[in-house]
């Protein structure tokens, strides 16, 4: 089943604001990553992270592997409208291994 | 590069009958790849993974009998639904790995609507 908790479950935000969201865990994952699904689409990788501390950029995007290895954050800056989707975080417990996907964030943003 | 395909995109069928999605690397050889589903307004959840040349492993859960999974070549792998019922209406996505590239990062297809009557 599902061993990742991620929050918030949905958020609504005005153009041009800063978002961040989270996804925690009870055992440690090796590898973290962010995806964003577009409705009808399969999910596209934003930024992974394979180190504990590692602070990663994608243009507007910011994510963070926690130094515990049982937590991740990813920020999104200026947010505008064709940010609009649902973020995954997904962690892999070791190389090759399957990924678990947290339960999604659905991001709106109005213009 | 690293460009997966799933055909059809949307397939509608009868309740009772039985459903082939593909699942294509593009551009790359793909010796494993994995079969998600998703309802609606929730996460993916992990069916199978599929290895080239061998028999597919299931999560727990999944039935092998009626979630049919072919791995034949390095860039097609096959789901096959069968017996299809209304509870088996959910968006299949399928991933795949590109050894040369990276042993972590899997690239998803655009996703099968499928919709039992």
């Amino acid at each position: 089943g599902q061993q990742l908790n991620q929050s918030p479950q949905s958020m609504f935000i005005q153009e041009g604001e800063d978002v961040s969201m989270n996804c925690t865990s009870s055992s440690i994952f090796n590898t973290w990553l962010w995806y964003k699904q577009e409705p009808g689409e399969g999910p596209v990788l934003l930024i992974a992270l394979y180190k504990a501390g590692e602070l990663t950029s994608n243009g507007r995007l910011t994510a963070q592997f926690g130094i515990t290895r049982k937590d991740s954050f990813l920020n999104i800056s200026a947010s505008i409208p064709s940010d609009v989707g649902i973020y995954f975080c997904a962690g892999q417990k070791a190389s090759g291994s399957r990924l678990t996907f947290g339960e999604g964030t659905q991001l709106t943003v109005n213009p | 590069g690293a460009v997966v395909s799933q055909h059809p995109s949307r397939v509608i069928c009868k309740s009772g009958t039985s459903v082939k999605i593909e699942c294509r690397s593009l551009d790359f050889q793909a010796t494993t790849m994995f079969w998600y589903r998703q309802f609606p307004k929730q996460s993916l959840m992990l069916m199978a993974t599929s290895n080239e040349g061998s028999k597919a492993t299931y999560e727990q859960g999944v039935e092998k009998d009626k979630f049919l999974i072919n791995h034949a070549s390095l860039t097609l792998s096959t789901l096959t639904v069968t017996s299809a019922h209304p509870e088996d209406s959910s968006f299949y996505i399928c991933s795949a790995r590109d050894p040369v590239r990276s042993t972590d990062e899997q690239f998803f297809g655009p996703g099968t609507r499928l919709t039992v009557l």
